[in-house]
């Protein structure tokens, strides 16, 4: 069973610093990862998918990169602003007959202006 | 547009009651879900439909009863909760497996329930 791990839990840091999450996985075989963020009480945003072929994408002051072979992806939130300020989750689509994606249980980040 | 839109925004019901949750989108995505999020947990898969038929039933209790009327449309009919049902419903579509687009999910608003 597909078991997704984010460390930090928690993150606070001063505006305008450069940050990154971290996000492990123990299965390997997976289809894709997406990168979530959730404001309180809030649905979830997408921010970023990588196919399992790829190794990064980017979004404005977003990049994420996928190491399959090691289980590991990492977001790095560049110059961080206070609206910033969220949980953010990681989970990884497992592929074949499973199209539910599975959860790690967030970094609440809180960026200080 | 890539909105997916949940009603109602909150709901409040007793242990008796029967009720829906609703979700739409206008994306052409054939594969829909629920998923529930406990307060401060990650969200938890449910129910997947991929072209219009359930192909995933995560274990659920019988009192959630999902309906995909068509590709647009998913609904959740709850009956005879628990006060431990309390949480946030997500719906969230996207393509089905193997098919375009790297099937990256989209989630609304979600439903905030409560069961007295």
């Amino acid at each position: 069973k597909q078991e997704v791990t984010q460390i930090p839990a928690a993150l606070s840091v001063p505006e305008g610093e450069n940050l990154v999450l971290n996000c492990s996985f123990t299965d390997s075989a997976i289809y894709n990862l997406q990168w979530f963020r959730q404001d309180p009480g809030k649905g979830l945003t997408s921010l970023l998918l990588i196919q399992s072929s790829q190794r990064e994408q980017t979004s404005g002051r977003l990049n994420a990169s996928l190491d399959k072979s090691s289980g590991r992806s990492t977001l790095y939130i560049a110059a961080s602003q206070p609206g910033d300020s969220a949980t953010y989750l990681c989970a990884v689509h497992s592929g074949g007959g499973a199209d539910g994606l599975t959860f790690g249980k967030g970094t609440h980040l809180i960026i200080q202006p | 547009d890539t909105e997916v839109t949940q009603t109602p925004k909150h709901l409040v019901m007793g242990m008796t009651n029967k009720k829906s949750l609703k979700c739409e989108q206008h994306m052409g995505h054939r594969a829909m879900y629920w998923y529930k999020q406990k307060a401060k947990k990650p969200p938890e898969l449910m129910f997947v439909y991929s072209y219009e038929k359930l192909s995933i039933n995560e274990s659920v209790p019988s009192r959630f009863s999902p309906e995909c009327p068509n590709s647009s449309l998913l609904n959740l009919h709850l009956h005879a909760l628990q006060p431990e049902d309390s949480a946030l419903y997500l719906c969230a579509s996207s393509h089905p497996f193997g098919r375009g687009a790297y099937n990256e999910q989209f989630f609304g608003p979600g439903t905030r329930l409560t069961v007295l």
